[in-house]
């Protein structure tokens, strides 16, 4: 059954604290995202990446980090540097040519 | 970044009512989407549209990509409680992600 897994659901962390999130797709797709979601804002770009080692900053890169290692996985660390972490975070991936993005399930990340 | 413009922000309407929302850009976009997400998930794909023009259905969904290319609407006829969610548009230009619209947050009044 083919999609994207975001893990895990909720996480909690304390402020100052790095955490990463995950993101794997079985799609063989070749483009992935990292999304941010704040009430009222819509879907902002964090990173993208079009291919295996390499990757973009989005609209609000700072605070955060990728890798993409393998095809099928593109984990997001946030780090302390993000001012405002806690939101909702989703990943997608898509065929070649940024179209048509498939979303995971999200992430919400709360920062105490 | 950019985003696109979306309206209403909210919509409040009665089962059984049809719902029509747009979007605008000052930019041309080659591709038009539009989501749905519900509380606590991501957003699903409901149509995607590829030129100018183009009217698509899906069931009671019926979005059109506006012929300058700067627009896009989605109207959803004869509406039903589980319609209720946040509704998203999508463009694409170039060689770019997509960018997204801030929603329309839609519910439905048994």
């Amino acid at each position: 059954d083919g999609g994207i897994t975001q893990s895990p659901k909720y996480l909690f962390r304390k402020e100052g604290q790095n955490v990463t999130l995950s993101c794997e797709q079985n799609l063989n797709h070749d483009a992935m995202y990292w999304y941010r979601q704040d009430p009222g804002q819509g879907l902002r770009l964090i990173y993208y990446s079009q291919i295996v080692n390499d990757f973009q900053k989005g609209d609000i890169a700072e605070g955060y980090s990728v890798s993409r290692e393998k095809k099928e996985s593109f984990p997001l660390t946030v780090t302390s540097a993000q001012k405002n972490p806690t939101a909702f975070y989703l990943c997608a991936s898509s065929t070649g040519g940024y179209t048509e993005a498939f979303f995971g399930q999200g992430t919400r990340l709360t920062v105490v | 970044g950019q985003q696109l413009n979306q309206s209403p922000q909210s919509m409040f309407i009665q089962e059984g009512e049809d719902v029509s929302m747009n979007c605008t850009s000052s930019s041309i976009f080659n591709t038009w989407l539009w989501y749905k997400q519900e509380p606590g998930e991501g957003p699903v794909l409901l149509i995607a549209l590829y030129k100018a023009g183009e009217l698509t259905s899906n069931g009671r969904l019926t979005a059109q990509f506006g012929i300058t290319r700067k627009d896009s609407f989605l109207n959803i006829s004869a509406s039903i409680p589980s319609d209720v969610g946040i509704y998203f548009c999508a463009g694409q230009k170039g060689n770019t992600p997509l960018v997204f619209g801030k929603g329309t947050r839609l519910s439905v009044i048994a």
